[in-house]
């Protein structure tokens, strides 16, 4: 399927344990990016990726690692999750860094 | 870190009638500013992406303008449907395309 895709769409973990969300898309976009969803926060920006191979930091960074070894696949890992990783988590693509951003469904994400 | 505002936090707006809100950002630095709607329970989709300073874009009854100097943008809605009910999200881009959103306004239009 054409587009920016998600997986899974919904995943409970428990504390302590290595969770890691997929981000896939089929337009091969340069940029990609991650995101979580906070009450009073709206969307802040985990990691962003310019190219393959190219990764930084976004506002939240700490407790997550990204990769990026081909341009269509983004994933994002939680390397020891924590309840406070409990959250909404959307990736997104574009184009260039001025262009607009497509975001995949979100995965639904619930640390207990 | 950035701030970027939106306000009101809510309104609720009568079918039929217009509406208009504020995204307020630092003035320095400007790169473009980034409008989203996000409907419950979907995924945000792009509204506009506007990078000069006097800039006007028009999608629909949406329509958008900038002001970089001053640092706002205000969003319109001309004669607000039932389906414009929706989150509108504003973002702050610098140069690598990182967006910071403000928290969003929520408009909630009744028939």
């Amino acid at each position: 399927d054409a587009g920016i895709t998600q997986s899974p769409r919904y995943k409970i973990t428990e504390t302590g344990r290595q969770v890691t969300l997929m981000c896939h898309q089929t337009w091969s976009h340069s940029y990609m990016f991650w995101y979580r969803q906070d009450l009073g926060h709206g969307l802040r920006l985990i990691y962003y990726s310019a190219a393959a191979d190219i990764t930084d930091k976004g506002e939240v960074p700490d407790g997550y690692v990204v990769s990026r070894s081909k341009t269509e696949n983004f994933p994002l890992t939680l390397e020891s999750a924590t309840r406070s990783q409990t959250s909404v988590y959307f990736c997104a693509s574009s184009e260039d860094s001025y262009n607009e951003q497509f975001f995949g469904p979100g995965t639904r994400l619930t640390v207990l | 870190i950035l701030n970027v505002e939106q306000s009101p936090q809510s309104l609720h707006v009568q079918e039929g009638d217009s509406t208009n809100f504020t995204c307020s950002f630092p003035s320095s630095n400007f790169y473009a500013l980034h409008w989203y709607r996000w409907e419950t329970a979907k995924s945000p989709e792009a509204l506009f992406v506007m990078t000069l300073n006097g800039d006007e874009k028009k999608k629909g009854r949406i329509s958008a303008t900038l002001n970089t100097k001053e640092g706002y943008s205000y969003l319109y809605i001309k004669g607000s449907q039932p389906e414009d009910s929706a989150t509108y999200l504003c973002a702050f881009s610098d140069s690598w395309g990182k967006l910071q959103f403000g928290a969003g306004t929520q408009v909630v239009v009744t028939p």
